[in-house]
């Protein structure tokens, strides 16, 4: 099995909106609502930003949200803050008790 | 607060064994599944076991034979017995929470790197 795919990199001006997409198959992605979002900064490790598709965990700032549409997942960060510059990666359930990551975008706040 | 403490990270040569251990805290681990999680010198995240609450057990192929996860819910303890390592197992191996829903990972620890090498 291949990672799901992200783009390897992303960038916006604070105050700007940016999305990351996530490819994968009608086996992992496409077959269950099952997306999830991670955030990670140098050095840490990574923190639950979206769950089940769409749902943001407590604590999370509205200004996360995701979708999805057949076998594309996408994250969309509104309002783009210094902070949000960061690594994220998708994950998806590929069923059988199995996941899949993405291969991560690094997000650029110009 | 929860709290997941990894250790048993370390150096070890190609065909040797390691065992990783999971400290976890602030939640009642016997209900919650648990994952391994490693992150390569790539950065790509890649899962690596999971165990259910009832101690069932699920890998992916590239480990599946090799890596055993186990728990202790006495200890509020994870486990991963890693054997026949290879180089391409080097990565930074996270202890992971399983979140309500089952299907995503809500608290990290700080994670145990392990390096494979000669």
């Amino acid at each position: 099995q291949s990672a799901l795919t992200q783009p390897a990199s992303v960038s916006g001006s604070p105050g700007q909106s940016i999305t990351i997409s996530c490819t994968g198959t009608s086996s992992d992605v496409g077959s269950y609502n099952l997306v999830s979002w991670y955030q990670q900064h140098p050095g840490k490790a990574p923190k639950l930003m979206i769950y089940e598709g769409s749902k943001r965990p407590s604590g999370v700032s509205n200004r996360f949200s995701a979708s999805q549409s057949g076998n594309t997942a996408s994250l969309t960060i509104s309002g783009l803050q210094a902070e949000d510059e960061a690594d994220y990666y998708c994950c998806s359930y590929a069923g059988y008790n199995t996941w899949m990551f993405g291969g991560g975008t690094k997000v650029t706040v110009l | 607060e929860v709290q997941l403490v990894e250790s048993g990270g370390g150096l070890v040569q190609p065909g040797g064994s390691l065992r990783l251990s999971c400290a976890a805290s602030g939640f009642t681990f016997s209900r919650y599944d648990m994952h391994w999680v490693r992150q390569g010198t790539g950065k790509n995240l890649e899962w690596v076991s999971a165990i259910g609450t009832t101690g069932d057990t699920f890998y992916p192929g590239s480990v599946k034979g090799r890596f055993t996860i186990s728990r202790e819910n006495a200890k509020n303890s994870l486990y991963l017995q890693m054997n026949s390592l290879r180089a391409e197992d080097t990565a930074m191996y996270y202890c992971v929470r399983a979140g309500t829903g089952h299907y995503d990972f809500d608290w990290w620890g700080q994670g145990t790197l392990v390096i494979v090498s000669a």
